[in-house]
């Protein structure tokens, strides 16, 4: 089993449309979470951290459970600009990365 | 201009040529690491340094070198290339701890070995 685990994708939405994904994490000692974008053929950029209490950025929502062991990201009114991967960063003394998701907003 | 710098972003070689992909930030990082990403398998550590002169294996390190002997600067060396290192490779630097930090990635740099 893998130490972080991403929703398989891919996922395919009509602008306007709210979409979420989780990523689950084996490691109960992990520290800090991370969700990065990565359009194709480029780096990963960060989109948001994780914080215990959850965290809202515009249309973005990230939440973390900590007994359950997974973190979410909530887009709201998605935009044909969403359309990209999703990678999950979970760390707990170094960075492990999701496969991503991958995510299209169709007009 | 905060960012990581990588070169060569593209490049065809055979098997056995040695190659050195530089890596390069000027954000005066102390944690700086390379990945390989493949489909299906994501993005996996490769090396990592904590500071200049301290570097350790990640997760797939065999068939590469790194070294660190500035801050800024991180090379991931290939001394013997095969087709199986053909992947997509990123440079990442952060603050320390990285746990606790976001990274930031170069462009990367394409690399296939025929």
């Amino acid at each position: 089993r893998k130490e972080v685990e991403q929703d398989p994708g891919p996922f395919n939405v009509p602008e306007g449309a709210t979409v979420a994904f989780n990523c689950t994490y084996s490691n109960s000692a992990s520290q800090s979470f991370f969700w990065y974008r990565q359009d194709c053929r480029k780096e990963p950029k960060l989109l948001m951290s994780v914080y215990s209490s959850g965290n809202e950025d515009g249309r973005f929502t990230a939440q973390l459970n900590r007994a359950s062991q997974y973190i979410s990201l909530l887009i709201r009114d998605s935009k044909l600009s969403d359309s990209a991967t999703y990678l999950c960063a979970v760390n707990a003394g170094k960075s492990t990365f999701g496969d991503g998701t991958t995510l299209t907003v169709k007009p | 201009e905060a960012q990581v710098t990588q070169n060569p972003r593209y490049l065809i070689t055979v098997t056995g040529k040695k190659l050195t992909v530089t890596c390069s930030q000027n954000m005066n990082h102390e944690y700086m690491s390379w990945y390989r990403q493949d489909p299906g398998l994501g993005l996996r550590q490769i090396y990592y340094s904590m500071n200049v002169e301290v570097t350790d294996k990640g997760d797939v390190p065999e068939g590469y070198k790194v070294s660190r002997k500035e801050k800024r600067n991180f090379p991931l060396i290939l001394e013997s290339p095969s087709p199986n290192q053909t992947s997509l490779y990123f440079c990442a630097s952060s603050f320390w701890p990285p746990d606790r930090n976001e990274q930031y990635f170069g462009p990367g740099t394409r690399l296939t070995v025929t």
